[in-house]
């Protein structure tokens, strides 16, 4: 069966520091992956995704996430964390069927 | 502009009281889901569709019904059978095949009292 895990259900970061947000997944088949992002009382919107070919993917926003099959690992990274980057982030596999971690909120601290 | 939209935004209803919640997309996807979520559980599925006139239950499908008469529509129906049925719901689309990104509304949040 397959699952996502999201390290963290609360990361805070000071506005400038480095976002680390992590997923790993668990899966027969190495599935496509995807970032999401929630604002409040809104729904999601994709950030980034990962298909086949090169295994660091750019998204919007500025962030990035690098798939890493021996790590099952497809982390999501920023250099710099802004204030407008508070959200919840989710995680998501897709193979037969779409599997999203429980997700990260995501604190900057000014 | 494409896109999927929910309606209502916010929703009451009294406890034992069926409601449905509305879903329309104009991206002339194939595909529809129904999530739930509540804090802290991430999203899970109650319902989707890939046809229309055709869909499965998803990982929490007691106590919900649904309907796929137009490829636009897919409204989900709350029913009285919900034991706790107070929560955020979103509705997406997707074009098909599992490497293609779904598309969210913006969520109805259902309080019943």
């Amino acid at each position: 069966a397959q699952s996502v895990t999201q390290l963290g259900s609360h990361v805070s970061v000071s506005e400038g520091a480095l976002v680390l947000l992590r997923c790993n997944y668990s899966s027969s088949v190495p599935p496509y992956l995807f970032w999401y992002v929630q604002y409040p009382n809104q729904g999601l919107q994709l950030l980034l995704k990962y298909t086949t070919g090169a295994t660091l993917v750019k998204g919007i926003n500025g962030f990035e996430a690098e798939f890493k099959k021996s790590e099952t690992s497809f982390h999501l990274t920023k250099p710099s964390a802004h204030m407008s980057d508070a959200a919840e982030y989710f995680c998501a596999a897709s193979n037969q069927k779409v599997t999203f971690g429980t997700g990260t909120k995501l604190q900057v601290i000014p | 502009d494409g896109g999927i939209t929910q309606s209502p935004k916010y929703l009451f209803r009294k406890e034992g009281q069926n409601v449905t919640l509305s879903c329309e997309q104009n991206l002339n996807h194939d595909a529809m889901y129904w999530y739930r979520q509540d804090p802290g559980q991430g999203l899970r599925l109650i319902y989707y569709s890939q046809i229309v006139n055709d869909f499965q239950k998803g990982d929490i499908a007691e106590g919900y019904s649904v309907s796929r008469e137009k490829k636009e529509s897919f409204p989900l129906t709350v029913t009285s059978a919900q034991k706790n049925p107070t929560a955020f719901y979103l509705c997406a689309s997707t074009q098909g095949g599992r490497n293609t990104e779904a598309f969210f509304g913006q969520g109805t949040r259902l309080t019943v009292v």
